[in-house]
């Protein structure tokens, strides 16, 4: 069964660091890119970025590049998100996504991110 | 950049037919994929491509595209229908981005 598994909900204070991570299994983990979808308190969907795992390429919306890095170990099947300092405004549901052919047919569990001083 | 615009909120009674759209520029282009999002749950792909079903989504599903807009038809709704829909697709403008529509909430009375 193709799965992605993601970290545990995190409780963050404004300016810390962060990464969270999402482990693909039951498949080949770097014949897909796996993207990062946000999803705001009560808002919708948003696409944050993605990344080739065979080789780590990734690429940013505008509105998140230079906020977040989008990084992979294939040596572990694992793709990861990461902040330098943390705002409020981070707060939010974050999802990783598998892409295939037909789409975004395969998402994390979803973690929780809360920060708040 | 690429913008998908959706109402935010459509109501279908039991049983009767409803549609969900979604207008961009990039659908010119591209085709929608549709999501759905239940309370407290992930995304679940519903519709993608022309008009293709993943498996294990009912064949009351389907979807449509005009110009710059793509429909996503619910015929014989039910009350697990109820639920938060999403139109995707890639951006218009060449840029290796993706980009989600506004959300739709869906009532089944």
């Amino acid at each position: 069964e193709v799965q992605l598994v993601q970290s545990g909900a995190e409780v963050k204070k404004p300016g810390e660091s962060l990464r969270i991570s999402c482990k693909g299994s039951g498949y080949s983990f770097t014949s897909y890119w796996i993207s990062w979808v946000r999803q705001m308190p009560g808002k919708g969907l948003e696409w944050m970025g993605r990344i080739d795992p065979s080789d780590s390429y990734t690429n940013y919306s505008p509105s998140f590049q230079g906020h977040v890095t989008i990084s992979a170990d294939k040596s572990i099947s694992t793709a990861y998100l990461q902040w330098s300092s943390l705002k409020a405004s981070d707060t939010a549901m974050y999802y990783c996504a598998r892409r295939d052919s037909s789409g975004w047919s395969t998402w994390g569990q979803g973690t929780l991110v809360t920060v708040s001083s | 950049s690429s913008e998908l615009t959706q109402d935010p909120a459509v109501s279908v009674a039991l049983g009767q037919t409803v549609r969900i759209t979604c207008q961009g520029d990039s659908l010119r282009s591209y085709y929608a994929s549709w999501y759905q999002q239940k309370p407290g749950q992930a995304p679940v792909l519903v519709i993608y491509g022309k008009n293709n079903r993943p498996s294990g989504i009912p064949d009351r599903f389907s979807g449509s595209s005009s110009g710059n807009t793509a429909s996503l038809t619910i015929t014989g709704a039910q009350a697990e229908d109820e639920a938060d829909y999403y139109c995707n697709s890639r951006d218009s403008s060449g840029n290796p981005y993706w980009v989600f529509g506004g959300g739709t909430k869906l009532t089944v009375l």
